[in-house]
């Protein structure tokens, strides 16, 4: 099946600072979502981009389908961004295989 | 978007019993799925639930340990039986709507722990 690899698996930021995380996938996919799940388990969708790039606020995400890889770039880092971020591709509808996340830190 | 919500939150379970999860969803959906995360793991696929047909399993996955129904395109049960202490991690549920795009949503997740 497909691989999804996700660097770096750990990052420590203080805040206010950038940080860009890397997802890369070994196959053609359908979609690509990333997420931030949070200290109570809950995952909060922040982008559906299978290709080209979206901005939200602080985030913004990359993916170049046809060198199979996503990058997610996180601005002006906050205290409450802390949290596993998770890169998952689709490959057959609505199956999602997931990377094995990027804990992020950031301190005050 | 889609409201997903699951009932129970959290839960700790007796070694030897079974416990149902249910998911809610505020539409109705295409495709329902239900995840496993193990702790401090990722995210593993359990199987696709089908409406009005048996699940579908993945791969080290059985319908004996995880039974699953779907009775209509909002609501779906999986049930976790004969719990070990191995069966403790978070159980999400999440749903694709060909009307809402191709965005997966997922619920809040259920929090088992196993004694």
């Amino acid at each position: 099946g497909i691989q999804v690899e996700q660097s770096p698996p750990d990052l420590i930021l203080q805040e206010g600072a950038n940080s860009t995380l890397r997802c890369n996938f070994s196959d053609s996919v359908n979609n690509l979502q990333w997420f931030h799940q949070n200290p109570w388990g809950q995952l909060i969708n922040l982008f559906y981009i299978p290709s080209g790039t979206k901005q939200n606020g602080r985030l913004s995400a990359t993916t170049v389908a046809t060198e199979r890889y996503s990058l997610l770039y996180i601005s002006s880092s906050q205290t409450t961004d802390s949290g596993v971020y998770f890169c998952a591709v689709d490959t057959s509808y609505g199956k999602l295989t997931f990377g094995q996340g990027t804990i992020l830190t950031v301190h005050p | 978007s889609a409201v997903i919500s699951q009932k129970p939150s959290r839960d700790i379970c007796q070694r030897g019993t079974s416990l149902t999860i249910q998911c809610q969803v505020d539409s109705q959906v295409t495709m329902m799925f239900w995840y496993r995360q193990q702790p401090g793991q990722s995210l593993t696929l359990i199987a696709t639930a089908n409406q009005g047909s048996e699940a579908t399993y993945e791969s080290g996955f059985v319908i004996d340990k995880f039974p699953i129904s779907r009775p209509n395109l909002t609501f779906s049960t999986l049930t976790v039986s004969n719990m070990s202490p191995e069966d403790s991690s978070i159980y999400l549920c999440s749903v694709a709507n060909q009307r809402s795009g191709n965005t997966i949503y997922f619920g809040e997740g259920s929090w088992l722990t196993v004694v």
